[in-house]
């Protein structure tokens, strides 16, 4: 079973703020929030995560709720080649050894609009 | 320059035919994913691996068989058993230490089977 729920679809103005939101009301405490993107027949390419507090990178912000089940990605200003699926997942943050399944749900799919 | 690497890209094969799509890293990850795409979907995991010699199966790991002799190597094989192998085929790894935990995927094979 997913352990996200997120949108299938969203559109967003060129130029505008592309906030994408996941809900991921399960998570454990030792589980941090992934997002991937993947643009049409290509990987998936990592962008950002985050545990509890708000993260920021070049790609884009997180943003994660008090209560940690739910969280925003937002892509400050979206250009056409941000058109993309966005994935959000849940996974603990392993050292010392141990993988789990990373499993991804079916996304969001982002289309930015000229 | 570190990667992961999928070959080849596009793949085709006769019905009945046992087909293995190679997948190799060199960024000294220690756990390796196989995920499958259909138009349209999510990605679905088919087996993973935490380390040499030891894999798991993933959600949908009929009709697949893996092999992790080496930890930069973890090739997928589709057999005759496999019942609609036609799809997009997807291969990463993460780093089991340290905080950067993000997975990396490589560029997919996509196979047909006629």
């Amino acid at each position: 079973d997913a352990k996200t729920t997120q949108p299938p679809s969203m559109d967003c103005a060129e130029g505008r703020a592309a906030n994408l939101p996941c809900n991921h009301s399960t998570i454990s405490g030792n589980e941090y929030v992934y997002w991937y993107r993947q643009i049409h027949s290509q990987g998936p390419q990592y962008i950002i995560h985050g545990l509890k507090n708000n993260e920021t990178n070049e790609m884009a912000s997180l943003i994660i709720t008090e209560d940690r089940k739910s969280s925003t990605l937002i892509l400050p200003h979206a250009t056409l080649r941000d058109t993309a699926v966005y994935y959000c997942i849940v996974r603990v943050a392993m050292t010392g050894g141990g993988a789990d399944g990373l499993t991804f749900g079916k996304g969001t799919h982002l289309i930015i609009q000229p | 320059d570190g990667g992961i690497t999928q070959s080849p890209k596009y793949l085709f094969r006769k019905e009945g035919q046992n087909v293995t799509l190679s997948c190799e890293q060199n960024l000294n990850h220690d756990a390796m994913y196989w995920y499958r795409q259909d138009p349209g979907q999510g990605l679905r995991l088919i087996y993973y691996s935490q380390i040499v010699n030891d894999f798991q199966k993933g959600d949908i790991a009929e009709g697949y068989s893996v092999s992790r002799e080496k930890k930069e190597s973890f090739p997928l094989t589709v057999t005759s058993a496999q019942k609609n192998p036609t799809a997009f085929y997807l291969c990463a790894s993460t780093s089991q230490t340290g905080m950067n935990t993000e997975a990396f995927f490589g560029q997919g094979t996509r196979l047909t089977v006629v």
